[in-house]
């Protein structure tokens, strides 16, 4: 069974700290996506990554796709309270060939003023 | 921007009682799924759905459930005897082609009573 373990799983922090959450697998995905879900709506997705190694940027956040495609992080620099919310990571499974998405647990987040 | 929509917001249903849950994809999007949140759980995959047949369903999608897209345009989920433990968050979602990144709507909240 593939699975996706996030961690902290809540993260309590100040406006203008900086922090990273990680997403961690045994199993190697083609892909990785990060979501970021607002209570009351469905997740919003924040990047994908595919290749080994690879950094994307979107503006305060960082995500990066571990060498071997296990693992990845969200880094957020000087976080704001509007970053609040849960932050997912998900991949789609290996089996069946259908587009399943296999989901981290989250990441709550809150960025107090 | 297009997005997937989903009513209604909030089910509240006396257990052993069906419930239709709806969904609008995005109009170009060819893949379906359903997705589930139990209050402080991971999002769970339910039911993957292409070329108006089932194509994978875990083993939560059992013969109380159901989906079907009747007219090319919403997608429902049917839940034919409701028990307490279906309590939870339907999320629906979209996407063109397989493997690519999935659009969700805002989730319904389904409370049994």
């Amino acid at each position: 069974t593939q699975l996706l373990e996030q961690s902290p799983q809540f993260l309590s922090i100040q406006e203008g700290e900086n922090l990273t959450v990680y997403c961690n697998s045994s199993s190697v995905f083609s892909s990785l996506q990060w979501y970021r879900q607002e209570p009351g709506e469905g997740p919003v997705l924040l990047v994908t990554v595919v290749t080994g190694g690879e950094v994307k940027k979107l503006k305060r956040l960082t995500f990066q796709f571990g060498d071997a495609r296990k693992d990845s992080s969200l880094h957020i620099t000087a976080a704001q309270p509007g970053d609040t919310g849960l932050y997912l990571c998900a991949a789609h499974s290996g089996s069946g060939n259908t587009g399943k998405l296999i989901f981290g647990q989250g990441t709550t987040l809150q960025v107090k003023p | 921007e297009p997005e997937v929509t989903q009513t209604p917001s909030h089910q509240v249903t006396q257990m052993g009682q069906e419930v239709i849950l709806r969904c609008v994809p995005i109009s170009n999007h060819l893949y379906f799924y359903w997705y589930r949140q139990i209050l402080g759980q991971k999002v769970e995959f339910l039911v993957s759905f292409y070329n108006n047949e089932i194509s994978e369903k875990s083993e939560i999608f059992d013969d109380q459930f159901s989906v079907e897209r009747p007219d090319g345009s919403n997608f429902t989920l049917k839940i034919r005897s409701t028990k307490l433990e279906d309590s939870a968050m339907y999320f629906c979602a979209s996407t063109r082609q397989i493997n690519q990144p999935q659009h969700f709507g805002d989730g319904t909240r389904l409370s049994i009573l």
